[in-house]
């Protein structure tokens, strides 16, 4: 499968813990975004990458996120001292240049206890 | 990048057409509509994409209003398979000032039921 890949598809931690999700785009594409999506909500914009820079930030994403792209390959968003109002699901995606067509993955579901 | 409203839900019988409305009154002349569609539990697929000129692939149809205030898509036979949500979303295509992001509305439940 040569898809979007996420990785763990779904996670369930205690409040304070920290959590990491990892993301693997399609090969080629050199963008790749965060996204969250509460029930019943559509995606919201947290950040993107074009290759290993970040170049924007949603004001969604507070001091306890931290998202990376080392070397403009995979991406890791982590959350630090999760809390209840974390649970979602994290999704990624990624395209090839400034396209508005972005290839999603399944999303890791994030459970806050 | 400009708004867009769709009803939050609809219903269609199998077969049968499924024609999703949604409004973009404030689009400007250089913004396209994207529609994409989140079937449970799935990230969001893409669907079509267009400007003014009504386009077609093998999933959609998209047919653009003249005065491009509003569109609709068209899944011509539905089937079970099509219920999802479905997402208009209106932004810069391409080039220097094309939208870095897609912002997503609540989108339309498409319910098709046998």
């Amino acid at each position: 499968d040569t898809g979007v890949s996420q990785n763990p598809r779904h996670k369930i931690t205690k409040r304070g813990q920290n959590v990491t999700f990892r993301c693997d785009p399609i090969s080629e594409h050199n963008r790749l975004y965060w996204y969250r999506q509460t029930l019943g909500q559509g995606p919201e914009f947290l950040t993107y990458f074009q290759n290993e820079a970040q170049l924007e930030k949603s004001r969604l994403l507070s001091d306890r996120f931290s998202a990376e792209r080392p070397k403009g390959s995979f991406s890791t968003l982590e959350i630090q001292r999760t809390e209840q109002g974390d649970s979602a699901m994290y999704l990624c995606a990624s395209s090839l240049g400034q396209t508005g067509e972005l290839f999603f993955g399944e999303g890791s579901r994030l459970t806050v206890l | 990048d400009a708004k867009t409203t769709q009803p939050p839900s609809m219903d269609c019988a199998e077969g049968r057409a499924a024609n999703l409305p949604c409004n973009h009154s404030t689009i400007s002349g250089n913004e396209y509509v994207y529609w994409y569609r989140q079937i449970h539990s799935q990230g969001p697929q893409y669907i079509i994409h267009g400007l003014k000129n009504n386009e077609t692939n093998e999933m959609a149809s998209l047919i653009i209003t003249e005065d491009r205030k509003s569109s609709t898509l068209i899944l011509p036979h539905a089937t079970l398979r099509d219920t999802a949500v479905y997402y208009c979303i209106v932004r810069v295509a391409s080039g220097w000032n094309a939208g870095n992001m897609l912002t997503f509305g609540g989108g339309t439940r498409l319910m098709v039921k046998p």
